[in-house]
């Protein structure tokens, strides 16, 4: 998992609730990617920040809400709207130096549930 | 569209026993290929990378080769043990390291290894 800590492990969703996943990152990267994993589909990215107080959508980001405010930090809101949340979040890092392959670092995940 | 394919899709063998896990791309213009291994509720982390010139990488008992030309890579585990049970996955880069996400996931090979 190297320096990525993501809290919490598992987290559960109301109906119509926001819930907001933490990402944080002691490996001084400037970029940091969320993604979502569904059993046996391919990783898909949902937002990525290359810098602070910037972001890009990613293949799948409605329904979700990201902020970038410092360098460390990468939080990922799941808001109401997505109708289909239940999925591994994995959250990963990459530092610009070693851009040229890209080679991401990814933490632990966190498993989010609707009850 | 860039797609990576895997196979099988999930591998059962026997302790000690070797096996060669398949990844097939269509991904342009490539960067370089790596193989991640995940554990169950883990985040990935990677075993190895190689990019368009090199065709075969090592790390301890497992074995990346790549065919740049059909565009296939090849991970082989060797004298498998029971904490080789994980998912295998395979990312393809499609390019420098710029604003976007370059990196297209397959969507793994799960081996389960038996005593």
């Amino acid at each position: 998992d190297g320096g990525i800590t993501q809290s919490p492990k598992y987290l559960f969703r109301k109906e119509g609730q926001n819930v907001t996943l933490s990402c944080e990152q002691n490996l001084n990267h400037d970029a940091m990617y969320w993604y979502r994993q569904d059993p046996g589909q391919g990783l898909r990215l949902i937002y990525y920040s290359q810098i602070v107080n910037d972001f890009q959508k990613g293949d799948i980001a409605e329904g979700y809400s990201v902020s970038r405010e410092k360098k460390e930090s990468f939080p990922l809101t799941v808001t109401s709207a997505q109708k289909n949340p239940t999925a591994f979040y994995l959250c990963a890092s990459t530092s610009r130096r070693e851009g040229a392959k890209n080679i991401q670092y990814f933490g632990a995940g966190t498993r989010l549930s609707v009850l | 569209k860039n797609q990576v394919e895997q196979s099988p899709q999930s591998l059962i063998i026997l302790e000690g026993k070797n096996c060669t896990l398949q990844c097939n791309y269509t991904v342009s213009p490539f960067s370089n290929l790596r193989w991640y291994k995940q554990d169950t509720g883990r985040g990935p982390v990677s075993l190895t990378i190689m990019t368009f010139s090199e065709n075969t990488k090592s790390n301890g008992r497992y074995t990346a080769t790549l065919d740049a030309d059909t565009k296939q890579s090849s991970l082989h585990i060797t004298a498998s043990q029971l904490s080789d049970s994980a998912s295998y996955i395979c990312v393809v880069s499609g390019g420098q390291y710029n604003a976007g996400n370059m990196l297209t996931f397959g969507g793994g090979t799960r081996l389960m290894v038996k005593p």
